[in-house]
C-alpha cells in the first residue's frame, strides 16, 4: 500500500498526559499537512510542511501542540497536556509540489488518528 | 467564520436517483475546488475537483457543476448507489505564496436507499 499511514489509529489518555502521533506520507510527496475533524464537521487545517520546513501553522495550533518532520519524510505531532477539548480525529495529508514551480492541488489523507481525552 | 458553506447537512436518496449537494463560498482568491468522500473510521478520499475556469467536469457517475458568477459549485451523483452512502465534503483551495490552504464545508451526510 503507498498511500498515507497513520499510526496509531486510536489513542486513549488521560487528561494532562502527551500523546504523540505519527504520519508516513506518499513517499514521493514533499508536502505534508495536519489537520483536525471533529465529529460531524470538516477537517481543519492546522499546519503543512514542505520537505521539512514547517511552513504555516493555525491559530487552532496552540503552544501545547508541536509538529516535526526532520528529515523531510514522516512527521510527528505531539500534544502536551492534554486536554478533552483535544479528543477529535487527528488527519494527515501530502501532496507533491514539482520542482519547476506548478504544483499538485490534491491532497491525499491517511486513516487519521482518533484521540479520545478521558 | 464559515468560509465554504454546504448543505444539505444530511440527504436520503432512492436507489438510482440523483444526489445533489450545494457548495457556496465567499473568498474569490480560490482556486481550486475538490469534493471529498469520507467513509465512517476512515480519512477523505479526493472524488473529483474542478478549476473555476471549468463550468462542468463528469467523471463517471460523479459531476461537477460550478457557477463562478454566483460563487456556487455543485456535486452530482448519477444513479445513486447504497455504496455510495458517506460523508461529503465541498473543499476550496486558496494559494497563498508557496502555501495551500485547504477549507472544508461542513460535510452532508448521504444515506441511499435500497
Amino acid at each position: 500500500d503507498t498511500g498515507v499511514s497513520q499510526n496509531p489509529r486510536h489513542k486513549i489518555t488521560k487528561r494532562g498526559q502527551n500523546v504523540t502521533f505519527r504520519c508516513d506520507p506518499i513517499s514521493e510527496h514533499n508536502r505534508l499537512y495536519w489537520y483536525r475533524q471533529t465529529l460531524g464537521q470538516g477537517p481543519e487545517f492546522l499546519t503543512y510542511f514542505q520537505n521539512e520546513a514547517q511552513l504555516e501553522k493555525s491559530r487552532l495550533l496552540s503552544d501545547r501542540f508541536s509538529a516535526e518532520r526532520p528529515k523531510g519524510s514522516f512527521s510527528t505531532l505531539e500534544i502536551q497536556r492534554t486536554e478533552q477539548g483535544d479528543s477529535a480525529m487527528y488527519l494527515c495529508a501530502s501532496s507533491f509540489l514539482e520542482l519547476a514551480g506548478a504544483f499538485s492541488y490534491e491532497q491525499y489523507f491517511g486513516p487519521g488518528t482518533r484521540l479520545t481525552v478521558t | 467564520q464559515q468560509q465554504v458553506k454546504q448543505s444539505p447537512q444530511s440527504l436520503i436518496v432512492q436507489k438510482g436517483g440523483i444526489s445533489i449537494i450545494n457548495c457556496a463560498y465567499e473568498n474569490t482568491a480560490f482556486d481550486y475546488f475538490p469534493w471529498y468522500q469520507q467513509f465512517p473510521g476512515k480519512g477523505p478520499a479526493l472524488l473529483i475537483a474542478i478549476r473555476p475556469d471549468v463550468s462542468e467536469k463528469k467523471e463517471g457517475r460523479f459531476t461537477i457543476s460550478f457557477n463562478k458568477s454566483a460563487k456556487q459549485f455543485s456535486l452530482h451523483i448519477m444513479d445513486s448507489q447504497p455504496g455510495d452512502s458517506a460523508t461529503y465534503f465541498c473543499a476550496a483551495i486558496r494559494t497563498v505564496g508557496r502555501a495551500q490552504k485547504l477549507v472544508f464545508g461542513q460535510g452532508t451526510r448521504l444515506t441511499i436507499n435500497p
